[in-house]
């Protein structure tokens, strides 16, 4: 079972680069997530899609734009890439998300993304 | 803001011995918290979760205790293996707009040897 999957596992770009990280999970999960991690830190929520066709911001959320592409598949995306996004970024996914949810989140092995 | 934090940034132990890490959380209105183990170049690996109506939950060599008085969480690990080394991470449940999310500690890193 391959879980989460996040593609690419490393990157390495420019500032001002644009570039997409791809999540995707085969757990017929609904709601999906994705985390920064910076040294020494825990993960930090930058958005989060509760259930297909909905996008909501984390709390890091400036620099980034998501898309749920359907209900396996949550894209993020980095327009103008600056040296403050070089961090591992992952993407999790959970059964479903609401007041009584409460279930852990299952992890993908993330990005690793350096901007120059 | 609310945050959930550790005690300690590392720890280190003999095989063979148990291990403690601890967790305070601020928020006293959190029902659910979950312990994370992160072995490097990996992601966050589910370990074990308790909800706020218990004090205690085990699993295999595995016990969390909450203390909602104080605030507090610990992560207990008997018998610890030589590859229980890693980062773990205490997680709470927060409330954000459409539902919820975890909110993470910083972690503690426990390495063991042999």
């Amino acid at each position: 079972n391959a879980g989460v999957t996040q593609t690419p596992k490393f990157q390495v770009l420019k500032t001002g680069q644009s570039m997409t990280l791809q999540c995707a999970q085969d757990m017929n999960h609904n709601s999906m997530y994705w985390y920064r991690q910076d040294p020494g830190m825990g993960l930090r929520l930058i958005y989060y899609s509760a259930s297909e066709g909905t996008t909501d911001k984390g709390e890091v959320p400036n620099g980034y734009n998501v898309s749920r592409l359907n209900k396996r598949e949550f894209s993020l995306r980095l327009e103008s890439a600056a040296p403050s996004q070089t961090s591992v970024y992952f993407c999790a996914s959970s059964p479903r998300q609401g007041i009584h949810s409460n279930q852990p989140q299952h992890f993908g092995d993330g990005t690793r993304l350096s901007i120059l | 803001g609310e945050s959930v934090g550790l005690h300690l940034p590392t720890l280190s132990v003999q095989e063979g011995d148990n291990s403690i890490i601890n967790c305070a959380y601020s928020n006293s209105a959190s029902d659910y918290f979950i312990w994370y183990k992160q072995e490097s170049g990996k992601g966050p690996q589910f370990i074990i979760d308790i909800r706020s109506n218990m004090d205690k939950r085990q699993g295999q060599r595995v016990t969390v205790l909450l203390n909602k008085t104080v605030k507090h969480l610990s992560l207990q690990i008997a018998a610890t293996q030589p590859g229980d080394s890693a980062v773990y991470f205490c997680a709470e449940i927060s409330w954000v707009q459409a539902g919820t999310a975890l909110i993470f500690g910083k972690g503690t890193t426990l390495s063991v040897s042999s």
